[in-house]
């Protein structure tokens, strides 16, 4: 069965940091993984998707990378700000007509 | 932002009751899910839909049924709502089940009491 698991569960900076948050996976036999941003009481935004075959994926200030061998994925964000305060999910797709699977997310608070 | 929108946003209902959700879409997309968030959970999958007729259980499917007449419609039903199953409820959509993005609702929060 796969697992997630993302580190750290919460994380606080001052703003204008850059931060790296990770995602690790049991099972590399996945097809994507995704990122996903949550804002309390919201649903889900997907940030980046990226497909089994690539290494990264860039969306403005957000990279992120993926290390399928290793069952790793860290979303790196750059120039931190108090707007991005939000809970970060990370998700993987295996095979089979099934959903994703997710971390448990990591809780980001970027301090003004 | 993907055509997903989720009826009711809020529920109160009692332990018994059956309760059914919605999930409508705009984008004619062929895989529908639903997934539950709870607090030290995280999101599970409880059904998803490969097709009109077609669905299929999840990790936590016990006490939900699921029914797809139309590709745009995907219902939710507790057949009898316990306690347990209070969660925020949020569907999703993929064009494809391996390549593409799924795009999500915005949830709905069930409360059983």
């Amino acid at each position: 069965k796969q697992e997630v698991t993302q580190i750290p569960a919460a994380l606080s900076v001052p703003e204008g940091e850059n931060l790296v948050l990770n995602c690790s996976f049991t099972d590399s036999a996945i097809y994507n993984l995704q990122w996903f941003r949550q804002d309390p009481g919201k649903g889900l935004t997907s940030l980046l998707l990226i497909q089994s075959s690539q290494r990264e994926q860039t969306s403005g200030r957000l990279n992120a990378s993926l290390d399928k061998s290793s069952g790793r994925s860290t979303l790196y964000i750059a120039a931190s700000q108090p707007g991005d305060s939000a809970t970060y999910l990370c998700a993987v797709k295996g095979g089979g007509a099934d959903g994703l699977t997710f971390g448990k997310g990591t809780h980001l608070i970027i301090q003004p | 932002d993907a055509g997903i929108t989720q009826s009711p946003r809020h529920k109160v209902t009692e332990t018994g009751t059956p309760v059914t959700l919605r999930c409508h879409q705009t984008e004619n997309h062929r895989y529908m899910y639903w997934y539950r968030q709870d607090p030290g959970h995280g999101l599970r999958l409880i059904h998803y839909s490969y097709g009109v007729k077609d669905t299929d259980k999840g990790e936590v499917s016990d006490g939900y049924s699921v029914s797809r007449s139309k590709t745009e419609d995907f219902l939710l039903t507790l057949e009898s709502a316990t306690s347990s199953q209070t969660s925020v409820y949020f569907c999703a959509i993929s064009e494809s089940s391996a390549v593409l993005e799924a795009f999500f609702g915005q949830g709905t929060r069930l409360t059983v009491v």
